[in-house]
């Protein structure tokens, strides 16, 4: 039933590794985001992607890139992690590009 | 990046209507407000929008003056449940921006 689903829910890993975040929502909906909230609780948009096509790309290090292999999935690649990665990285999704989005649960990412 | 201004932190009783005040004085005329919130630990979640009217839906009520440059979301009577942050967007260049909001306590 849940509508956009992230996994996994918590991360806990160190510096300079990669790891993935994947983001799935079965509301039909053709347009997903990437956001991130910091320490200080800022929430920010990373990406946005409309039918597999990055349409908002954040200044966002390199280190980070988005992968949709299909309208229903955005997943989230983090290469050479670093301390300043830790957060809390929300998916999101909307029929068309909608300011009315629905987010997921939330990944916390904790690098040490 | 902000457009809007909200006081930090309110408190209401529980069963009494929340009245959360937001400024946007400099909100163009096409432009709509949006309300989300966020309970702790979770996802944002939409409340409601609107642009010149007053909305209502199941969840709230917005009500924007008529010269567009303040709103107030109203949760008719507030239950502990409805403790979290609130954010008033204007939205702006494509994308969502969120400010602070303001935290919601509900007491009993």
């Amino acid at each position: 039933d849940t509508a956009v689903s992230q996994t996994p829910k918590y991360l806990v890993t160190q510096m300079g590794n990669d790891k993935s975040i994947k983001c799935e929502q079965n509301l039909g909906h053709d347009t997903m985001y990437w956001y991130k909230q910091d320490s200080k609780k800022f929430l920010k948009i990373m990406f946005s992607y409309n039918n597999k096509e990055l349409i908002i790309n954040e200044t966002v290090p390199n280190r980070f890139s988005p992968k949709s292999p299909d309208k229903a999935h955005l997943n989230l690649h983090i290469n050479s992690l670093e301390l300043g990665d830790s957060a809390v990285y929300f998916c999101a999704s909307s029929q068309g590009f909608s300011y009315e989005q629905y987010f997921g649960p939330g990944t916390r990412l904790t690098v040490t | 990046d902000a457009k809007t201004t909200q006081p930090p932190s309110m408190d209401c009783a529980e069963g009494r209507a929340a009245n959360l005040p937001c400024n946007h004085s400099t909100i163009s005329g096409n432009e709509y407000v949006y309300w989300y919130r966020q309970i702790h630990s979770q996802g944002p979640q939409y409340i409601i929008h609107g642009l010149k009217n007053n909305e209502t839906n199941e969840m709230a009520s917005l009500i924007i003056t008529e010269d567009r440059k303040s709103s107030t979301l109203i949760l008719p009577h507030a239950t502990l449940r409805d403790t979290a942050v609130y954010y008033c967007i204007v939205r702006g260049e494509g994308k969502l921006i969120f400010g602070q909001g303001t935290e919601l306590s509900v007491k009993p």
